[in-house]
């Protein structure tokens, strides 16, 4: 099974600032990568599928970079709005997800 | 626009049974593969069952075969999850996800339904 370690498991920002939270898989998945942005008590909600491709709607403060097994999710500009967990996921074998990330708004 | 509601869950003691109803609208459902995803309370997110866009195949999480069964039914827009020997670490919030394509391999979850809470507790 490929294992996804995702960091840092909190992380606590500034409105306007920048964001970063890196996704490793424990074995290379190409770009078979996605991020789910999940709001206290909502379902999650698909930001960003082959590692780089935003969906459509989603703010252009995001985005996402990576291959192989190291990837990153970047917020440019931190809105109050961004306050939430965050989770990569695999889907080049199954499906598996890392950890999830709590951005908290300083 | 694409609706998915789960139902079925609820309060169970363990080694019961339980089957949870997802009822999906506003796409073609036989055209797509369709998830479960469950998250425990306060924790992340386990992928648990597919199933292809034609009923005829699917896979489960090692964590529930043998014991969940992924099934749906294309002219009701349905697709189920029948539990069986439930245990206290099934408690968790069940996600119904819709894919975007029809195939067991088909594992980008682009719709999430709300969600149904099984709690397996004595």
């Amino acid at each position: 099974d490929i294992q996804m370690t995702q960091s840092p498991s909190t992380l606590s920002a500034s409105v306007g600032g920048r964001v970063t939270i890196t996704c490793r898989a424990s074995q290379n998945v190409g770009r078979w990568l996605a991020w789910y942005q999940q709001k206290p008590g909502k379902a999650p909600n698909l930001l960003i599928q082959k590692a780089v491709d935003l969906e459509s709607g989603v703010p252009s403060r995001f985005s996402g970079s990576g291959s192989g097994t190291e990837f990153t999710l970047t917020i440019s500009s931190l809105q109050p709005d961004d306050s939430a967990a965050y989770y990569c996921q695999q889907y080049s074998s199954f499906s598996t997800f890392g950890q999830g990330t709590k951005v908290e708004i300083k | 626009q694409v609706q998915l509601v789960e139902s079925g869950g609820g309060v169970v003691q363990p080694g019961t049974s339980l089957r949870l109803s997802c009822a999906a609208s506003g796409f073609t459902f036989n055209n797509y593969g369709m998830h479960w995803v469950r998250q425990a309370p306060g924790k992340g997110l386990e992928w648990v069952a597919v199933i292809s866009d034609n009923g005829r195949n699917e896979n489960h999480a090692d964590s529930v075969k043998g014991r969940f069964t992924i099934s749906r039914d294309n002219y009701k827009n349905t697709v189920y999850l029948q539990m069986n020997s439930l245990r206290a670490e099934d408690t968790a919030v069940y996600y119904c996800v819709k894919t975007d394509c029809g195939g067991v391999d088909c594992r980008l979850l682009v719709f999430w339904g709300q969600g149904t809470l099984v709690t397996v507790s004595s």
